[in-house]
């Protein structure tokens, strides 16, 4: 068990819908992290925040958003969504920022119909 | 900014065999280099990291060479097992910087 948890495990939507991912980070740990895996595919980074803030943005769709709240838990908001938004979608969080190593949650599997 | 290459994107290896995966980064300042090993319907797991200012470093049959003037980074998984059997990333990570950028992933099957 990595210690970070992330909700619901499943989620299936149709297409226009907009869907809300939650991630509660490791005990301690003040990154946050979100990944986006399609199938057969890489990790693409989508944002990172560290003690509630932006930190760094990867490809991060304009009709996506995240925060992380004071409790350092964090929210990623999937709205419009289309066809190719399915995916697992990973939250990994890590003590300081990048330069330590990221635990990962089980992620949450978007099925977009 | 980074730009991280992995290859091969499938290795096969008969069980016992020594399997290697090589990784190339564009930005000279990265100086962080974590491998993550992701098991089929699992999450990605770190597995072994080294920073610039080491050549290699290794854990049990595990082990990463770094070349700093090359801008490359390999893995070195010796006597391998069937529960070698995964997809492994690996991630360059600027100084100063907080993206951590992945490589695409190599499938790696070990034959029995």
């Amino acid at each position: 068990d990595s210690g970070v948890t992330q909700t619901p495990k499943h989620l299936i939507t149709a297409t226009g819908q907009r869907v809300t991912l939650r991630c509660s980070p490791r005990s301690g740990d003040l990154s946050v992290y979100w990944y986006q895996q399609s199938l057969d595919q890489g990790l693409q980074f989508l944002i990172q925040y560290y003690n509630g803030e932006e930190r760094a943005k990867g490809n991060i769709l304009e009709r996506f958003s995240a925060q992380q709240f004071p409790d350092l838990h964090s929210e990623l908001n999937l709205s419009s969504l289309e066809l190719g938004d399915s995916a697992l979608y990973f939250c990994a969080s890590s003590q300081q920022g990048a330069q330590s190593p990221l635990h990962f949650g089980n992620g949450t599997r978007l099925t977009v119909t | 900014g980074e730009n991280v290459e992995q290859h091969p994107s499938t290795l096969s290896v008969q069980e016992g065999d020594s399997a290697v995966i090589k990784c190339t980064y564009s930005d000279s300042a990265s100086n962080y280099f974590p491998w993550y090993k992701q098991e089929l319907g699992k999450r990605p797991q770190l597995i072994i990291d080294i920073r610039s200012n080491v050549g290699e470093k290794k854990d049990q049959r595990i082990a990463v060479t770094l070349n700093k003037t090359a801008k490359h980074f390999s893995l070195h998984i010796t006597e391998t097992q069937p529960e070698d059997s995964a997809v492994y990333f690996c991630a360059a990570v600027g100084a100063g910087d907080d993206k951590i950028i992945f490589g695409k992933g190599t499938r790696l099957h070990i034959l029995p």
